[in-house]
């Protein structure tokens, strides 16, 4: 099985603008959830999709949002880039995401500058 | 509020010798918890878990132990190899909430030969 891939890998942006990620699950997989990694804050949870449904939302500005799509793959946009949103942009994946004891697969990650 | 404490940025340890990573939590509602591992340039890969109705579990060279009464838990790897240089994370969730992980900032673990 292929497993999470995220796209670009790297992406260099400037304040003001807005990014688009693309994250797709391991097949079958249909909880996507989002998380930032930063040197100073580890990894931090963003939101997580199921079944096109956002079901939790962690802690961060309305400008962090994403979508999911019928076949699982998930976006997420982050709009009006300010310089502290440089960071790594994590996407895991998992069957129901909501099951003691289930794994979270994760992707490579998107690694976003923003000057 | 950091809910989930790696206290320790890094650790060196020799080859062969054992590893110790340690975490500290502060939320009683926490009830599974995980360790993930991670290279540079790729995401973090699922390590070892444990529920908190038990208070070891053990994979081979890895084993994690749980004290709940002290909020604590920590990654034993007996023996060492290099190969085991990463950046470890300890993670947590309450109530089946697995796609919601709350992470420590992470040990970089170096092993040298």
């Amino acid at each position: 099985k292929a497993g999470v891939t995220q796209t670009p890998r790297y992406l260099i942006k400037t304040r003001g603008q807005q990014v688009t990620l693309s994250c797709s699950p391991i097949s079958g997989h249909r909880s996507v959830s989002w998380y930032q990694q930063t040197p100073g804050q580890g990894l931090q949870f963003l939101f997580e999709y199921f079944s096109e449904t956002q079901r939790n939302k962690g802690n961060f500005p309305g400008r962090f949002s994403g979508r999911q799509f019928s076949n699982s793959r998930s976006e997420m946009n982050v709009s009006t880039l300010e310089l502290g949103d440089s960071a790594l942009y994590l996407c895991a994946s998992s069957y129901a995401g909501a099951v003691t004891n289930e794994k979270l697969f994760f992707g490579s990650g998107t690694q976003l500058s923003v000057l | 509020d950091q809910q989930v404490k790696q206290n320790s940025p890094s650790l060196s340890v020799q080859e062969g010798r054992i590893s110790i990573l340690n975490c500290d939590y502060t939320n009683s509602m926490f009830d599974y918890f995980l360790w993930y591992k991670k290279y540079p340039a790729e995401g973090p890969t699922f390590l070892i878990s444990i529920s908190s109705i038990k208070d070891k579990n053990e994979d081979g060279r890895f084993t994690v132990f749980l004290n709940k009464s002290a909020k604590h838990l920590s990654l034993h790897i007996v023996p060492s190899q290099p190969g085991d240089s990463a950046v470890y994370f300890c993670a947590a969730s309450a109530g089946g909430s697995n796609y919601k992980l709350t992470f420590g900032k992470g040990t970089l673990l170096t092993v040298n030969p």
